[in-house]
């Protein structure tokens, strides 16, 4: 079946430095690949998404490309603020009635 | 425009007792499902429906019931509440099953079963 990976965190980052937090994935076919973020206490919202392979997906700083090759999806941004805590979560989806698989969050805590 | 609502936000229940989670949406999507999510294990999904009068299970069903009589509306029952229930809940919709489709999250219910 489908799976997604992504560590749990938290990862702790100053004001400013640059995040990297990876996924990768197993699926069959060809599927679009997302990133979903939580901020405390809300739901999860739509961040950024690639549908086909080699595509960049970018949002409010953030981007990620999708490598097939690898099969990656990999969370980047350059200048990380505090308000950018919150858990992102990676996830993919092949379409059709179980939609979307998503990994288990990873926690990022961004201190002054 | 609301998006996805869902009632209520905190609820403690006790073992045995049953309850209904609300959801709506007013997006017109078909498609709406519930999660659980519990530390360490990401989302889970529960219960989806593809359309009014059509229901399917997750990975997880044991022990919860859905309908869907109108678009709108997706409630998620717990029939016998047990700790291992504990979570928080969260309901969600897309337009449709395709896989270009954004998932529309509610801010979910944080449940409690004692």
């Amino acid at each position: 079946g489908n799976s997604v990976t992504q560590m749990e965190g938290p990862v702790t980052l100053s004001e400013e430095a640059f995040l990297t937090i990876n996924c990768t994935y197993t699926a069959t076919g060809y599927p679009s690949l997302f990133w979903y973020v939580q901020y405390p206490g809300e739901g999860l919202q739509l961040l950024l998404k690639a549908t086909k392979a080699d595509d960049k997906g970018s949002n409010k700083g953030f981007e990620a490309t999708y490598r097939k090759e690898t099969t990656s999806f990999h969370l980047e941004k350059g200048s990380v603020q505090v308000s950018d805590s919150a858990v992102y979560f990676c996830a993919l989806s092949a379409g059709g009635y179980q939609k979307v698989t998503f990994g288990i969050g990873t926690k990022l805590q961004v201190i002054p | 425009n609301a998006g996805v609502t869902q009632t209520p936000k905190f609820q403690v229940l006790k073992t045995g007792q049953s309850m209904t989670l609300q959801c709506a949406q007013d997006m017109n999507h078909e498609y709406m499902s519930w999660y659980r999510q519990d530390p360490g294990m990401g989302l889970r999904l529960i219960h989806y429906s593809v359309g009014a009068g059509i229901t399917d299970q997750g990975e997880v069903p044991n022990g919860y019931n859905v309908s869907r009589s109108t678009t709108e509306d997706f409630p998620l029952r717990l029939l016998s509440a047990a700790p291992s229930q504990t979570s928080v809940y969260f309901c969600a919709s897309s337009p449709w099953t395709g896989k270009k489709d954004t998932q529309y999250f509610g801010p979910g219910t944080r449940l409690t079963v004692l």
